[in-house]
């Protein structure tokens, strides 16, 4: 089974402070992680994969396979970075055949303050 | 490039009615997924269609029903709307989840359903 923590529904920073979005899981294979992001009202948008290994918006996320986390960091926040934030994972799920699942966590609402 | 097209993108029923939510991709994708958004709850995967052809439950399938009309369209249904049903669906689109690879799914706007 998979499964994705993610410890904090609400995170309140001001502007300029450093970030961090937590996200640990639980799978007993090789995971693929995702973050995604959803700004008020829209749709749901792919942020940033990990074996991409990039940074999106200033944004970055290292997996740890030793602590099963993958934390999102930005060292300085900007008020357009509040938003929903979904870690997820994708990983294989066997039924019948070879299908790969995508797992959400809960979501970490993240509010910037000026 | 429209990428992930759902409708309606806000729906109001009473309870027994039933409606048909529409979503249609035009990336070519093989695989489509149906989920609906809670507050405190993510996103949680009702069906999902790895291919033209096949559809497989979810997580939290019960009250619903689903068709892979084809390569671009998956519909979900609601035959008896129930006031538990009121949420925001979601429908997403990926490569293929029997590619060999873990491909990001792409998301539409979301529907709004409220069941009185």
């Amino acid at each position: 089974a998979q499964r994705v923590t993610q410890p904090e529904k609400l995170l309140s920073v001001f502007k300029g402070a450093p970030v961090e979005l937590k996200c640990n899981y639980s799978y007993s294979g090789s995971p693929e992680l995702f973050w995604y992001v959803q700004y008020s009202r829209q749709r749901l948008q792919l942020l940033l994969r990990h074996i991409s290994r990039e940074s999106i918006k200033g944004f970055t996320a290292d997996l740890n396979k030793g602590e099963t986390s993958f934390h999102l960091k930005k060292p300085f926040a900007q008020e357009e970075d509040s938003a929903m934030y979904y870690c997820a994972l994708s990983g294989l799920e066997w039924s019948g055949g070879s299908n790969y699942k995508l797992t959400f966590g809960k979501g970490t609402l993240l509010t910037v303050n000026p | 490039n429209a990428g992930v097209t759902q409708t309606p993108k806000f729906q109001v029923l009473k309870t027994g009615q039933s409606m048909t939510l529409q979503c249609a991709q035009d990336m070519n994708h093989n695989s489509m997924y149906w989920y609906r958004q809670d507050p405190g709850m993510g996103l949680r995967l009702i069906y999902y269609s790895a291919s033209e052809g096949t559809t497989d439950k979810g997580e939290v399938p019960n009250g619903y029903n689903v068709s892979r009309l084809n390569k671009r369209e998956f519909s979900l249904r609601l035959e008896s709307a129930a006031p538990s049903q009121t949420s925001v669906y979601f429908c997403a689109s990926s490569e293929g989840i029997r590619t060999g690879s873990n491909q990001p799914q792409h998301f539409g706007d979301g529907t709004r359903l409220s069941i009185l």
